[in-house]
């Protein structure tokens, strides 16, 4: 089955710097691969999502690239706020055969005032 | 709010009690799906049912037993739990079988402690 790993585990910056978050798949037939936010106490909620037949998407401060020949896929933050502190996780799915989600180990993500 | 509600919010059990936790979602939604949530797995998928009828078991304990009775209501019925099944249990929906979004929307969570 899928295996999703995702690092690092915990990430610290400063405001104003980037943030980057990497996820690897085991399974080449995944073809989709969100990513959830889920804030101290709350909800996961979908930031973000991609396809495989793109290679990077953007919106805002936030952006997702594929590399699927190397199976790995990143979330990269811009300009990080206090507000972004939260933890992330990637996830990946088949969807043309099934819509469920293997989630990676989540990443703690903390942005210094 | 997300429009997926989860009762109870909190619930301490122990051992050997027999409890049902609740999941509704109020968005026309025909998948639902219960996930655990604990430091160890994170998000670790449980159960999947698509219009009522369960998908995809990811070899849950038979002590976690999960009940569909229509498309907006999920239950996860709970016996002779251990205290490792203490956990952050969260239920999601989403709507399958279109293209145009694939998000699950997540419910509160209940917080679960087996004593």
């Amino acid at each position: 089955g899928e295996n999703v790993e995702q690092h690092p585990s915990t990430l610290s910056v400063q405001e104003g710097d980037s943030a980057v978050i990497k996820c690897t798949y085991s399974d080449s037939a995944s073809n989709y691969f969100p990513w959830y936010k889920q804030e101290l106490g709350k909800r996961p909620q979908l930031i973000i999502d991609i396809r495989s037949n793109v290679g990077e998407k953007k919106d805002q401060r936030i952006a997702v690239t594929l590399n699927k020949t190397a199976k790995h896929f990143s979330l990269h933050i811009t300009e990080t706020q206090p507000e972004d502190s939260a933890v992330y996780f990637c996830a990946a799915s088949m969807r043309d055969s099934s819509y469920k989600l293997i989630f990676g180990s989540g990443t703690r993500l903390l942005v210094r005032p | 709010e997300t429009g997926v509600t989860q009762t109870p919010r909190h619930l301490v059990m122990g051992m050997t009690n027999k409890k049902s936790l609740k999941c509704e979602q109020h968005l026309g939604h025909n998948a639902m799906y219960w996930y655990k949530q604990s430091a160890k797995k994170p998000l670790e998928l449980m159960f999947v049912y698509n219009f009522k009828e369960q998908t995809e078991n990811n070899s849950v304990p038979s002590r976690f037993s999960p009940e569909c009775p229509n498309s907006s209501h999920l239950f996860l019925h709970l016996h002779t739990l251990q205290p490792e099944d203490s956990a952050l249990y969260l239920c999601a929906s989403s709507q399958e079988g279109t293209r145009s979004s694939y998000e699950q929307y997540f419910g509160p969570g209940t917080r679960l402690t087996v004593t």
